[in-house]
């Protein structure tokens, strides 16, 4: 079955340690996505890609990091300068209207 | 600037009634309008987008939504309310030649039986 594939489920970071999220998709979408959810403040979009080795910052890039070195995989990196990364994650994919998302990365600090 | 704006944090609703979680956006141009349902540590769920055309949207579930143009709303409704609708659920906005999709803050819907 196509979809997108998000890893781990959970993740624990330390103070001043960099981490690294995993975003995959096999829909052949061209443009991936990562989002940040909030308790009450919605989903607001971290970074965006619309073609392989190509991407933007979205409203809240400080912090983050991403790569597109293949059309598949869009790895989201929370950096030590995030101060506070607690958060849930989630990556999405898109072609023409559509938008999937994946299940999700629950991040926090300890 | 897009935006969106669900008013409400909370709706509650007896089952068997009908529902409405209310939605308005603000985006240059046409839009592009979206339904997402989420369950608790889950990702999102699509229940029905606008692009064009009709202005009554049907989507999954039984879920439907009207688009406004003069109101700038989008409002999801649903005839009869079931427990297993008890989520919460997120509008969002596109304009036409954007890339970002735009989103509300979202509403509860708890339905009690």
């Amino acid at each position: 079955d196509g979809g997108i594939t998000q890893s781990p489920k959970y993740l624990f970071r330390k103070e001043g340690q960099n981490v690294t999220l995993s975003c995959e998709q096999n829909l052949n979408h061209d443009a991936m996505y990562w989002y940040r959810q909030d308790p009450g403040q919605g989903l607001r979009l971290i970074y965006y890609s619309q073609i392989v080795n190509d991407f933007q910052k979205g409203d809240i890039a400080e912090g983050y990091s991403v790569s597109r070195e293949k059309k598949e995989s869009f790895p989201l990196t929370v950096t030590s300068a995030q101060k506070n990364p607690t958060a849930f994650y989630l990556c999405a994919s898109k072609q023409s209207y559509g938008y999937t998302f994946g299940s999700g990365t629950r991040l926090t600090v300890v | 600037a897009q935006s969106v704006a669900q008013p409400e944090d909370q709706v509650n609703v007896a089952e068997g009634n009908p529902l409405t979680v209310k939605c308005t956006y603000s985006v240059s141009g046409n839009p592009y309008l979206f339904w997402y349902v989420q369950y608790p540590n889950r990702g999102l769920q699509f229940l029905l987008k606008y692009i064009t055309g009709d202005n009554l949207v049907k989507g999954s579930y039984g879920f439907e939504a009207e688009f406004n143009k003069s109101q700038t709303s989008f409002h999801l409704k649903k005839p009869s309310a079931l427990v297993s609708d008890s989520a919460l659920y997120f509008c969002a906005v596109r304009g036409k030649y954007g890339n970002k999709l735009v989103f509300g803050a979202g509403t509860i819907l708890r339905v009690k039986s």
